[in-house]
């Protein structure tokens, strides 16, 4: 399986909306999670079976999408929520979208 | 506090060998499957291996696949991942990490700080 993000890279400003996507190579039902990371950091969970929220993250953070195509949307964004967003379907990750809050 | 914790990166010839740890405290280990994952530098996540909760099944990339061994110790509240045959494009940042949700739907909600590992003569 080969997970295909887009954009490769996103500059928004505060306050904006970021919708990121993530494209399955075939179909993985609701199976998809989404990272964020930030540098220096590991990886920190925001979203597991596609749409769920992990523990402690903003309902800023959503997800949504199934079987090919999938979606990362962050409303409100702040300055914090600069970093890179990976998608995971069990062993495989997406190349990264990398989002800059300028 | 849930945590785990890398140990044993450095600076390796290439062909040598290398020995990882990883110590977890505020869960039951026994209860997980646990794996590694590494990130050259600039570059994305790459998922290694895995193991089972009992350390029976064990799976690996295709990019390790027969130098590296990924194994574990309940009792100890431990995991290893033992590399050998050690190449340069191994260097990378190597993650400990806890494995949640049904096979084929796992996420890894806990993560490490990870330990670096660099291969060059």
């Amino acid at each position: 399986i080969v997970l295909t993000q887009s954009p490769a890279t996103l500059s928004l400003s505060p306050g904006e909306r970021a919708t990121l996507s993530c494209r399955a190579s075939q179909s993985l039902s609701n199976y998809l999670g989404w990272y964020q990371q930030k540098p220096g950091q590991a990886p920190r969970l925001l979203i597991y079976a596609a749409s769920n929220r992990a523990t402690g993250i903003p309902a800023r953070f959503s997800g949504s999408g199934s079987g090919t195509d999938f979606t990362l949307t962050i409303t409100s964004l702040e300055p914090e929520d600069s970093a890179v967003y990976y998608c995971q379907h069990r062993g495989t990750f997406g190349q990264g979208t990398k989002l800059e809050i300028k | 506090e849930v945590q785990v914790v890398e140990s044993g990166g450095g600076l390796v010839q290439p062909g040598g060998s290398l020995r990882l740890s990883c110590a977890v405290s505020g869960f039951t280990l026994n209860s997980y499957y646990m794996s590694w994952a590494r990130q050259a530098p600039g570059k994305g996540l790459e998922w290694v291996a895995n193991i089972n909760e009992d350390g029976s099944v064990k799976w690996y990339g295709d990019s390790v696949k027969g130098r590296f061994t990924i194994s574990r110790d309940n009792a100890e509240n431990s995991m290893a991942l033992q590399m050998n045959s050690l190449r340069a494009e191994d260097t990378a940042v190597y993650y400990c990490a806890r494995e949640v949700g049904p096979r084929g739907q796992n996420v890894f909600d806990i993560w490490g700080q990870g330990t670096m590992v660099t291969v060059s003569s």
